[in-house]
């Protein structure tokens, strides 16, 4: 079965840093989504990253897929207190049912 | 076009009570997910649905949970006896599944069940 996990759990950082969140999953994967999460709010959908070497960036926000390593980054250029939020990211799962297994989310806290 | 509406929002019982909650996904979806998310952790798959039929259920606890999603009104995942352990927010998505979808799933805003 497909184990999703993520790294770091917790990230601090302060304005204008750079810094990845690094996702690393254990079977194959063809698509791979991040989610944002605001405390006591829902998930909204960043980016569905469907092949290989899939580069995708909004605003601040960047996110790769690396499907023969196993492994999707979002990258997080000059952080701005707005971004704090939990991200998850999550893996497909049965193709045929489509279902997501989310990694166990980092909480990203930036500092004014 | 509305979002996935679940409700309610939040939810009180005591233990023994029944909880349902209620999802309602985007218009034009006809696959409903259920999730948990216990107190900081991830998101756990529980049910997958389609208009009265349930394809994949593995992540139901084996007693107690119950899922539908009739051929009319909203998808129903229904609590019974309720245990302080199912104090958490329960997540609907939906998605469309057609043609070249990217299996995308829009969630619902969750309910929050406590027991007491």
């Amino acid at each position: 079965e497909l184990k999703v996990e993520q790294n770091p759990l917790f990230l601090s950082m302060q304005e204008g840093k750079n810094y990845t969140i690094y996702c690393n999953y254990s079977t194959t994967s063809d698509r791979l989504y991040w989610y944002r999460q605001d405390p006591g709010k829902s998930l909204e959908s960043l980016f569905v990253l469907l092949s290989n070497g899939a580069v995708k960036q909004e605003g601040r926000l960047m996110a790769s897929l690396d499907t023969k390593a196993r492994l999707s980054t979002l990258h997080i250029t000059a952080a701005v207190h707005d971004l704090s939020a939990t991200y998850f990211c999550a893996g497909i799962y049965g193709g045929a049912t489509n279902k997501l297994i989310f990694g166990t989310g980092t909480l990203l806290a930036v500092q004014p | 076009n509305a979002g996935v509406m679940q409700n309610p929002r939040h939810l009180v019982r005591r233990r023994g009570q029944e909880a349902r909650l209620r999802c309602s996904p985007m218009k034009g979806h006809s696959h409903v997910y259920w999730y948990r998310q216990l107190p900081e952790e991830g998101l756990k798959f529980m049910v997958y649905l389609q208009k009265e039929n349930i394809i994949d259920e593995s992540g139901m606890p084996k007693e107690r949970f119950s899922a539908e999603f009739p051929k009319e009104g909203p998808s129903i995942l229904r609590i019974q006896q309720v245990v302080r352990g199912d104090s958490a927010a329960y997540f609907c998505a939906s998605s469309l599944r057609q043609g070249r979808d990217t299996g995308e799933l829009f969630f619902g805003e969750g309910s929050r069940l406590t027991v007491l």
